[in-house]
């Protein structure tokens, strides 16, 4: 079955600095690849997600590149804000989804 | 229109007892996935339905646990003879169909066993 490792486990930002978060995956037939936010005691919330035929992509502070043939993804936020501090899941999916082990960002002040 | 429900918010319960977990996906969503998260982990798949069928439970743990979707909407995941180990947020997730991606989670159940 799947199997998604995330790295750094955490992370630690002055804000306006950027943070990146790395995901590796092992099934070749996922296709398709979101990030959750995840703040205390909440449900996971979608942030941005990328699809398999698509290298990159873009929302406003946050991007996801993906490379296939590497099998890797990655999570950039630019211009890091103290509300960004939570922890961030990314994840792989064909038809169910495995998720990494998460990533807790902290954006000092 | 609402997001993903889940009741209740927090269970405590004894070691051995049965509960009811309990979701409400988003209007219109056709799958539905439970996960269990425990503490520091992301979810752990446990299984997911399209409609009213589960299209695969290979993430339930044991045959204590059991999840059914009568109707196609409302969910109830269901665990017997309770052991400390299964303490854990348990989660719902729904999509508009399995396999298109975007899937929307709710709050979560927060089950204690003592």
């Amino acid at each position: 079955g799947e199997n998604v490792e995330q790295h750094p486990s955490t992370l630690s930002v002055q804000e306006g600095d950027s943070a990146v978060i790395k995901c590796t995956y092992s099934d070749s037939a996922s296709n398709y690849f979101p990030w959750y936010k995840q703040e205390l005691g909440k449900g996971p919330q979608l942030i941005i997600d990328i699809r398999s035929n698509v290298g990159e992509k873009k929302d406003q502070r946050i991007a996801v590149t993906l490379n296939k043939t590497a099998k890797h993804f990655s999570l950039h936020i630019t211009e890091t804000q103290p509300e960004d501090s939570a922890v961030y899941f990314c994840a792989a999916s064909s038809w169910d989804m495995r998720f990494g082990a998460g990533t807790r960002l902290t954006v000092k002040p | 229109g609402a997001g993903v429900s889940q009741t209740p918010s927090n269970k405590v319960t004894e070691k051995g007892k049965y509960v009811e977990l309990r979701c409400d996906p988003i209007s219109g969503h056709t799958a539905l996935y439970w996960y269990r998260q425990s503490l520091g982990q992301g979810p752990e798949f446990l299984i997911y339905f399209q409609g009213t069928g589960a299209a695969d439970d290979s993430g339930l743990p044991n045959d204590r646990f059991f999840a059914v979707r009568p109707e196609g909407s409302v969910s109830t995941l269901k665990i017997q003879r309770t052991e400390r180990g299964d303490s854990a947020v348990y989660l719902c997730a729904s999509s508009l169909w399995a396999g298109l991606g975007e899937q929307y989670f709710g709050p979560g159940t927060r089950l204690t066993v003592t």
